[in-house]
This record gives structure tokens, C-alpha cells and sequence, in this order.
């Protein structure tokens, strides 16, 4: 069952826009951690925030975290043709053993 | 940088045939996962260790998949006999133990039933 659930589904800017893509899930977690996949790769963790941090930042990325909504959003700021490339919010359920529960993902395209 | 390592990376076969899948974790992580991904979809947690030990398998559909890491290091995923349906890409991912479980990715294998 998937518990994170991605918005948009699909997500297409110009080079050097901002990209925000929002999370939202069920239960209460741990953390959640944001995942990045270029086509026919694996994937790659980016950041992860814990049930008690608000924000976070890395580099060009940006997460928020709203344990009273049950959402998070990922900023990318000055997007590059690189960051094309399907994101995943994957959370870390409270009693979960340590597993990740996987939204289905926003397909972002940077336009050139 | 230590990887996951996967094998094949492509794998093609007939229906009722078997496949196995194979996967080396990094280097001291105790809890390896084996993960399906449909195109379009996030990954389906199939199977997760930690060391030797099967924590969660209830994904798995058991009547034709099996998973093992005997020694606590690397791991295979088996399937018998292969369905239409088990086309998918599947991942294998490792972590250290605790809470701070960032986990890491292998390549994976790209499984097409014909």
C-alpha cells in the first residue's frame, strides 16, 4: 500500500525556474525522506527530515515538513536540465521496522 | 563511494521459467529490501532483512517468490515460475540499523515476461 501521494503527478518549467512538488501521507511518522530517479537509474536518497524539524535545507533543495497537515513539499530552486527526473516522498511510519512507504512520484521536466 | 551491486541488469524470459535476481549490499548495512517498481508507480516493498533474518514478507507473494540472504551479506530473489504480471523493474536497497535509515539503491534489474 502506498501511503505518500505526490502532487503534481507531472511537473514541466523552463531551466532555471523553481520546482516545488508536495507530499502528503496518512500516518504518523519517524521522518520522511525525499528520493530522486533518472530514467533507467536507481534511486537516490536527497534529503531527509525528521518528525520534529519544520525545514531543511541542501544545496538547491529545500523540504518542508507539517506533522499537522501529514504533508511536505520539496523546493528546487534554479532548476538545471540535470534535475530531470522522477521525485518520490517516502515516509518512515511510527512502528514501522524501519521501512519506507513510497508515494507514487511527480515526473519533473526541465525545459532548456 | 560504496555501492549496491545488482545482477542481471536486464533479465528476459518465457513465462513458467525461473528467474533469480542478485544483490550485494553495502559493506556492514544489517537490513537489506527487495523492492518491485511498476513503470508510473513507487517502489512495492517485497521482502526486508535484517542480518539473516526475514523482518516483513507479507508483499511477497510466496506460491512463487523466495528471497534468502543465508549469510546475512548478499541476497537472491527468486521467482518460479515467472508470470506476465511480474514484469517490473526490481530493486534491491540496503541501510545501517536504527532510526536514522537513509537507504541506498542498487541499479536494478529490469525483469520482462514474454
Amino acid at each position: 500500500s502506498q501511503q505518500g501521494e505526490e502532487d503534481p503527478q507531472a511537473l514541466s518549467i523552463q531551466e532555471g525556474e523553481n520546482a516545488t512538488m508536495n507530499c502528503s501521507y496518512k500516518t504518523s511518522i519517524n521522518n520522511l525522506q525525499w528520493y530522486r530517479q533518472n530514467s533507467g537509474r536507481g534511486l537516490v536518497h536527497l534529503i531527509l527530515i525528521r518528525s520534529n524539524e519544520r525545514e531543511k535545507h541542501s544545496g538547491r533543495l529545500r523540504v518542508t515538513l507539517d506533522t499537522s497537515k501529514k504533508s511536505s513539499s520539496l523546493l528546487i530552486t534554479a532548476s538545471r536540465a540535470a534535475d530531470t527526473a522522477s521525485y518520490f516522498c517516502a515516509t518512515d511510519a511510527v512502528d514501522s521496522n524501519y521501512q519506507l512507504i513510497w508515494g507514487a512520484g511527480t515526473k519533473l521536466i526541465i525545459k532548456p | 563511494e560504496a555501492e549496491v551491486a545488482q545482477s542481471p541488469r536486464y533479465k528476459i524470459t518465457e513465462k513458467s521459467q525461473a528467474v533469480a535476481f542478485w544483490c550485494d549490499p553495502i559493506s556492514g548495512h544489517a537490513t537489506l529490501y527487495w523492492y518491485r517498481q511498476i513503470l508510473g508507480q513507487g517502489p512495492e516493498l517485497l521482502v526486508q532483512f535484517q542480518d539473516e533474518s526475514v523482518v516483513d514478507d507479507s508483499q511477497l507473494p510466496k506460491d512463487r517468490f523466495s528471497a534468502e540472504r543465508l549469510k546475512g551479506v548478499d541476497s537472491t530473489l527468486k521467482i518460479q515460475p515467472a508470470e506476465l504480471g511480474d514484469s517490473a523493474m526490481y530493486l534491491c536497497a540496503s541501510s545501517r540499523s536504527g532510526n536514522y535509515n537513509e537507504q541506498f539503491f542498487g541499479p536494478g534489474t529490469r525483469l520482462t515476461v514474454l
